[in-house]
């Protein structure tokens, strides 16, 4: 039930950023993504997989094929750098709610 | 817009019981098709699922803490709770609230977390 993301991403300005999120039955989940920057709750910024929350970006998009999930940063800025986190909502496992271990994104 | 506001104690000691109390203003946590959850996060670590209360007064809860959490609500002051008991140094941690919405309980409203620190 874990998901698999990488520890960290690291991307030029300007450039784009792909911060996967893998589970073997990720295809039958919605997942949902968070950013967090350093001391501050996390904020959503993509749910039910592609959908963006209001106030999010166009260059934040998400995807998702065979056992993995994508969150795509395009034109990335130095105010991208933050921890990022997927999730899914496990109904049929007693409701579980889990995240992924979070992506450091760093701007270089 | 919905806020959401943690309150509790910042240090417990060990074996006590922690009670956190999530206070919620611009939104209703009687009002169907929401989940009102915790969150935490150990000191540079991920986030940690706790569990959730829905309206009906069901909750959900992370099977490695069952045996010492109770999550509960307060309707007349908007207010969910969690009691988490035999506190130890692992419980130490940032502790968030926030709102799940119907259908794929993601959280798109945040408390902005308290510190709890477990020592004695």
């Amino acid at each position: 039930y874990v998901l698999t993301q990488p520890p960290s991403v690291s991307v030029a300005p300007g450039e784009t950023a792909r911060i996967s999120c893998g589970r073997n039955d990720i295809g039958s989940k919605r997942v949902h993504w968070y950013q967090q920057r350093p001391g501050q709750a996390p904020v959503l910024v993509m749910f039910y997989d592609s959908d963006r929350p209001s106030g999010i970006p166009e260059r934040f998009s998400g995807s998702k094929s065979g056992d993995t999930a994508t969150l795509t940063i395009t034109r990335v800025e130095a105010g991208d750098e933050a921890d990022y986190y997927c999730q899914v909502w496990d109904v049929g496992t007693d409701h579980q709610v889990v995240f992924g271990g979070g992506t450091k994104l760093t701007v270089v | 817009q919905l806020q959401l506001q943690e309150s509790g104690p910042g240090l417990v000691k060990p074996s006590e019981t922690l009670s956190l109390t999530c206070s919620v203003s611009g939104g209703s946590i009687s009002s169907g098709g929401q989940y009102w959850n915790w969150i935490r996060q150990h000191p540079g670590k991920g986030l940690e699922w706790i569990g959730y209360l829905y309206y009906t007064g069901i909750t959900y809860v992370n099977p490695s803490l069952k045996s010492r959490l109770t999550i509960s609500g307060d309707t007349s002051q908007n207010q969910f709770s969690l009691r988490l008991n035999a506190l130890t140094a692992a419980d130490t941690a940032v502790y968030y609230c926030a709102r799940g919405q119907y259908g794929g309980n993601w959280f798109d409203s945040w408390g902005q977390g308290t510190l709890v620190t477990v020592s004695s």
